[in-house]
């Protein structure tokens, strides 16, 4: 069986500190991981997927299969990055259909 | 641009009710899903469907059932709406292929009284 687990319910801190939201998953296989993003009064979306290894607005994730973490980082938080951050874990095969997401990092940066 | 929409933005029925939520995505995508989102337990997905007339379990099924009888649509029914059945239900689509994403509607949250 598949798992995500995001250990923080909330995470606060300052506009300007680095930013570390955690994720934990177990997966037998090899899988694929995203990051989606809620901002307040927003539908959620896509915010960055593993096999893509980019940057979106400022954020980065780096797929460890030996720790089977895929932690969310940013170097200087804004206020604006405000919102619920969902870690997301896609199986193969026809669970390949299937996103499995962990239980969500409510992030709030204060000014 | 993708547009999935959801029927309602809040709805509020009462215990035993029959419920119908219903989802419209108009990107021709194949596949289509039906989560609930509660605080501290992320989102969850009761059913999904990857093709019209087809549909698979997620992991909580229990109490909800699903129509897909045309490609744009997909509908969520709860036969007989229990208090527990209280939540946000979220839609969300994904064109055919591994590598895609899934784009959500806006949610519409339930209350069952």
């Amino acid at each position: 069986a598949q798992r995500v687990t995001q250990p923080e319910k909330l995470l606060s801190v300052f506009k300007g500190a680095p930013v570390e939201l955690k994720c934990n998953y177990s997966y037998s296989g090899s899988p694929e991981l995203f990051w989606y993003v809620q901002y307040s009064r927003q539908r959620l979306q896509l915010l960055l997927r593993h096999i893509s290894r980019e940057s979106i607005k400022g954020f980065t994730a780096d797929l460890n299969k030996g720790e089977t973490s895929f932690h969310l980082k940013k170097p200087f938080a804004q206020e604006e990055d405000s919102a619920m951050y969902y870690c997301a874990l896609k199986g193969a095969g026809n669970a390949g259909n299937m996103l499995t997401f962990g239980g969500g990092t409510r992030l709030m940066v204060k000014p | 641009d993708v547009k999935v929409t959801q029927s309602s933005r809040y709805l509020v029925k009462r215990t035993g009710e029959k419920v119908f939520l219903e989802c419209v995505q108009d990107m021709d995508h194949e596949n289509m899903f039906w989560y609930r989102q509660d605080p501290g337990l992320g989102l969850r997905l009761i059913y999904f469907s990857y093709d019209v007339k087809m549909k698979e379990k997620g992991d909580i099924p229990e109490g909800y059932s699903v129509s897909r009888e045309k490609k744009e649509r997909f509908s969520l029914i709860l036969e007989s709406a229990s208090t527990n059945q209280t939540s946000m239900y979220l839609c969300a689509s994904r064109p055919r292929g591994q590598m895609n994403e899934q784009f959500f509607g806006p949610g519409t949250r339930l209350t069952v009284l």
